[in-house]
């Protein structure tokens, strides 16, 4: 089974819309957390909000908040006020720890979403 | 933020040659450090993680010999790509966890095998 499944390869936006990037995670440890990365063209991977498991409210970084509904397992993004140098691929990631295992976390990306902003 | 430094950023070798790319934190201490390969508009696979001053542990499916992961220091580590083909090529990519909250990543490793 998918450890972390994004279900849009791609989206449009409109300009200066907000848009929502959906995210939904497996996992059966109490510990994890939640992370959401753009990666543009060029490659680098842009760190944009963390989430972790235990933190009662939504991460928030500038435009970005990030939807946590840890019933539903889900870890959707949201991107307020699109621009167009949001045109990216956007992924969401979880670390899982295991602590019985000397430390040893491990971190796993989704497919990604392809966003495109119209002017 | 957090500045992680990984090098080289495009390498051309031959077939049979061993590659060895280097990734550093340089202004903090990663306790991990994670190492991904992508291939072209895919995700990020994740090939190892390695702690500080103990031996990697590999993903299913990768080759722990042919994957030379060390992490000598709380600052660096390497990833040397053994005896490398055409199908090793790949973008390889570096992340450092600081205190599993972020994790930064390097700029990413663009290897061609000939």
């Amino acid at each position: 089974a998918q450890k972390i499944t994004q279900t849009q390869p791609g989206m449009f936006v409109q300009e200066k819309e907000a848009v929502t990037l959906d995210c939904t995670y497996d996992t059966s440890d109490p510990s994890y957390g939640l992370f959401w990365y753009k990666q543009p063209s060029s490659g680098e991977m842009i760190f944009l909000i963390y989430q972790g498991s235990y933190d009662q409210q939504n991460a928030t970084e500038g435009r970005y908040s990030l939807n946590f509904q840890k019933a539903r397992k889900s870890a959707n993004l949201v991107i307020s006020a699109s621009q167009l140098g949001d045109s990216a691929m956007y992924f969401c990631a979880m670390r899982e720890d295991y602590p019985n295992s000397g430390g040893y976390q491990k971190v796993t990306f989704g497919t990604g979403t392809k966003l495109q902003v119209i002017p | 933020g957090a500045v992680v430094s990984q090098h080289p950023s495009r390498v051309i070798c031959k077939s049979g040659t061993s590659v060895k790319i280097e990734c550093r934190s340089l202004d903090f201490q990663a306790t991990t450090m994670f190492w991904y390969r992508q291939f072209p508009k895919q995700s990020l696979m994740l090939m190892a993680t390695s702690n500080e001053g103990s031996k990697a542990t590999y993903e299913q499916g990768v080759e722990k010999d042919k994957f030379l992961i060390n992490h000598a220091s709380l600052t660096l580590s390497t990833l040397t790509v053994t005896s490398a083909h055409p199908e090793d090529s790949s973008f390889y990519i570096c992340s450092a966890s600081v205190r599993g909250e972020k994790l930064f990543f390097g700029s990413g490793t663009q290897l061609s095998v000939l």
